[in-house]
């Protein structure tokens, strides 16, 4: 099974850093994704680590190590409309004879960011 | 706009009814997926498709059944469903399978009463 933990909620001032831990246990890892959700819209894709180490992109970094099933994502310069839900999402290698992998969710890091 | 377009976008149904959630993707994409996003849960897979070959969770009840006639177009049929049904269905699609970004529709806001 799948097995993917980050914490419900976090709090943050504007201009802060935050960093949003994700752990997983899984089988058939592929590579991990950063997706976030504001309320009432879908899931927008953040960043998407295969190999350890760390991936920035402007203010939002991800990183990722392997051999400790362990990713975070660091939110520098905190801005209000940061305010929203962080998923973390493991993909999975397809399955002997599928061509298809999957893509399993975390719950969720409600993140609120305040003046 | 991400270029994944569901139809319709708030659906109330009665526990006897038959209806259907529509997805449409022109990224040309080859995977298309079905997730649930129930409040204070992970979004669950449901359902994913390809041309070659579908792949359902296995908890996922019968009273949902997906249909995917090309890989442009992807169909959520609903029959009999109940209260605890009722929650956000997001479709995604992703170029084959997720080693790339997944991208998601606005998704359609289902109560069942």
């Amino acid at each position: 099974g799948q097995n993917i933990d980050q914490p419900t909620e976090m709090t943050a001032t504007e201009g802060a850093i935050v960093q949003i831990n994700c752990t997983y246990q899984t089988s058939g890892f592929n590579g991990l994704f950063w997706y976030q959700q504001h309320a009432g819209e879908a899931p927008t894709f953040l960043s998407y680590n295969v190999l350890d180490g760390l991936e920035e992109k402007g203010r939002f970094s991800s990183f990722l190590s392997r051999s400790k099933g362990y990713s975070y994502l660091l939110l520098k310069e905190l801005q209000m409309k940061d305010s929203a839900s962080y998923l973390c999402a493991v993909t999975t290698r397809a399955d002997r004879g599928s061509t298809l992998g999957r893509l399993y969710f975390g719950r969720g890091t409600q993140l609120t960011v305040w003046p | 706009e991400t270029g994944v377009t569901q139809t319709p976008r708030h659906l109330v149904m009665g526990m006897t009814n038959k209806k259907s959630l529509k997805c449409e993707q022109h990224l040309g994409h080859n995977a298309m997926y079905w997730y649930k996003q129930s409040a204070k849960k992970p979004l669950e897979l449901m359902f994913v498709y390809s041309l070659e070959e579908r792949v359902e969770n296995n908890s996922v009840p019968s009273r949902f059944s997906p249909e995917c006639p090309n890989s442009s177009h992807l169909f959520l049929h609903l029959h009999t469903l109940q209260p605890e049904d009722s929650a956000l269905y997001l479709c995604a699609s992703s170029q084959d399978h997720p080693g790339t970004e997944a991208f998601f529709g606005q998704g359609t806001r289902l109560t069942v009463v």
